[in-house]
C-alpha cells in the first residue's frame, strides 16, 4: 500500500491514439509530480503541481498535457506520441513547502507502437 | 546546479556479502539526502533518509551517513539477501520553483545470488 495509485499499470497505444494516465494519492499531500523513467537514463522530472497549480514544466513536449483538478488527482493526457516516449511514467506526491520525501506510485508502463 | 553521482552497476553479490553503493553530491546549501529502492515491476520506495550533517539513516539493515566533509551518502549493508535484489537510487532534495524537488542519481542495480 503506497498511498499513491496509478492506473493503468500497462498501456500500449499507437502513435495517433489519445489516452490518459491517472494518479491518485490518499496521503493529504498538496504537491504532485510526473516523472519519466527510461532505460539507462536517470529519472526525468516532467511536471510539478502545488495546490493544483503547475509550478514546473521541465521542457516537456506539448504532446504531454498534465491536468490537476484537485490536490488528490493528477492526470497526464497523451496524444500523437513517438516511439521514444515508451517508458515507465511515475507519479509522486509530497507535502508542500517541506523537506519531506516524495511518495511514489508503481507507475504506468507505456509502450508506443 | 545540484547533482548526485552514484556508482555505476550492475553489482552482483553472493548472499550474506557486504554491500556498499557509493553516492556523492554537489549542492549549494544543505540538502536532505535519500536512498530509494525500486523492486522489479514497482515504483520507487523510500529506503532511508538523512536531513543534516552526521545524521545516519537506517532501515531494513541498510545504513547511510550524511558526510558533509566528503559530500557523500554511501549506502551500506552488512549481509545482503536475495530479496535485496533491486535498483537503488541516491537522491537529494533541493528547493526550487516554489517547491522542494528531488534530483536522482542514475541508479545502481543490485543482484544477490544464493
Amino acid at each position: 500500500e503506497t498511498g499513491v495509485t496509478q492506473t493503468p499499470r500497462h498501456l500500449v497505444m499507437g502513435m495517433t491514439n489519445k489516452k490518459s494516465l491517472k494518479c491518485e494519492q490518499h496521503l493529504g499531500h498538496n504537491a504532485m509530480y510526473w516523472y519519466k523513467q527510461s532505460a539507462k537514463k536517470p529519472l526525468e522530472l516532467m511536471f510539478v503541481y502545488n495546490f493544483k497549480e503547475q509550478t514546473e514544466n521541465n521542457s516537456v513536449p506539448s504532446r504531454f498535457s498534465p491536468e490537476c483538478p484537485n490536490s488528490s488527482h493528477l492526470f497526464l493526457h497523451l496524444h500523437t506520441l513517438q516511439p521514444e516516449d515508451s517508458a515507465l511514467y511515475l507519479c509522486a506526491s509530497s507535502p508542500t513547502g517541506t523537506n519531506q520525501p516524495q511518495h511514489f506510485g508503481d507507475g504506468t508502463r507505456l509502450s508506443i507502437l | 546546479g545540484d547533482s548526485v553521482t552514484q556508482m555505476e552497476g550492475p553489482v552482483t553479490l553472493s548472499e550474506e556479502a557486504c554491500l556498499t553503493i557509493n553516492c556523492t553530491y554537489t549542492a549549494t546549501g544543505y540538502p536532505s539526502l535519500f536512498w530509494y529502492v525500486q523492486y522489479p515491476g514497482e515504483g520507487l520506495q523510500l529506503l532511508l533518509k538523512a536531513t543534516k550533517a552526521d545524521d545516519k539513516g537506517s532501515n531494513k539493515g541498510f545504513e547511510a551517513t550524511y558526510r558533509k566533509e566528503t559530500t557523500s551518502f554511501h549506502l551500506e549493508k552488512g549481509s545482503v539477501q536475495v530479496s535485496d535484489s533491486a535498483v537503488y537510487f541516491c537522491a537529494l532534495l533541493y528547493s526550487g520553483a516554489g517547491s522542494y524537488q528531488l534530483t536522482f542519481g542514475k541508479g545502481t542495480k543490485l543482484s544477490v545470488i544464493p
